[in-house]
């Protein structure tokens, strides 16, 4: 079992519409969640961080962490075609500095 | 805040070059700076990790003498890719960690990343 799994898509999503991107994590121990955002040849770009059970909003983006059930997820309201991108979700593992990545949701918005 | 800046943003050089790369914080000191790399289409590879003042340490499968990390202050890492080949071409991208947070949780922000080309 991959340590952060994502669904690798892609995820078609229409313009306006929510798209929710979803992540896995096997360490129970993680304390800290990551999401970025990349488009093609370029760096990734970070969106959000949580760190606490619930929901987390910033503006179209919001991200949801359930650690019992050792899920997080982010949500993006109003998708615009500039959304279109592949996501990584990013976990801090405990006792570690470094974050694990997922592969990575490629997410195209079709206008 | 939390700007990571990475230069050269692109290199292109023959066979048997050495490359060095410098990634800088420029507004928050990064005790630890990453170095990943990056083929099309594929995932970000971890390199190596970098603490300021000390060794780097390396993932399982990257040769320590072929990418030198060199982490002399609290804004500046450097990777020196040696001897470059043609199968050293990829994305390198730089990170560091920093900016809002407990010391334990705070992110990595990202360099805008190197595209190396060995020809």
């Amino acid at each position: 079992q991959k340590e952060v799994e994502q669904n690798s898509g892609p995820l078609s999503v229409p313009e306006g519409a929510i798209a929710s991107l979803n992540c896995t994590y096997s360490d129970r121990g993680s304390q800290s969640f990551f999401w970025y955002r990349q488009y093609s040849g370029k760096s990734p770009e970070l969106i959000m961080s949580i760190y606490s059970n619930g929901d987390k909003e910033d503006g179209r983006f919001t991200a949801q962490l359930n650690k019992a059930s050792q899920y997080v997820s982010l949500l993006i309201r109003d998708s615009q075609p500039s959304d279109s991108a592949t996501y990584l979700c990013a976990v801090k593992i405990q006792g570690a500095q470094k974050l694990v990545f997922g592969q990575g949701t490629r997410l195209t918005i079709n206008p | 805040g939390a700007v990571v800046s990475q230069h050269p943003s692109r290199v292109i050089c023959k066979s048997g070059t050495s490359v060095k790369i410098e990634c800088r914080s420029l507004d928050f000191q990064a005790t630890t700076m990453f170095w990943y790399r990056q083929f099309p289409k594929k995932s970000l590879m971890l390199m190596a990790t970098s603490n300021e003042g000390s060794k780097a340490t390396y993932e399982q499968g990257v040769e320590k003498d072929k990418f030198l990390i060199n982490h002399a202050s609290l804004t500046l890492s450097t990777l020196t890719v040696t001897s470059a080949h043609p199968e050293d071409s990829s994305f390198y991208i730089c990170s560091a960690r920093g900016g809002q947070g407990g010391r334990g949780n705070q992110p990595q922000h990202f360099g805008d990343g190197t595209r190396l080309s060995i020809l």
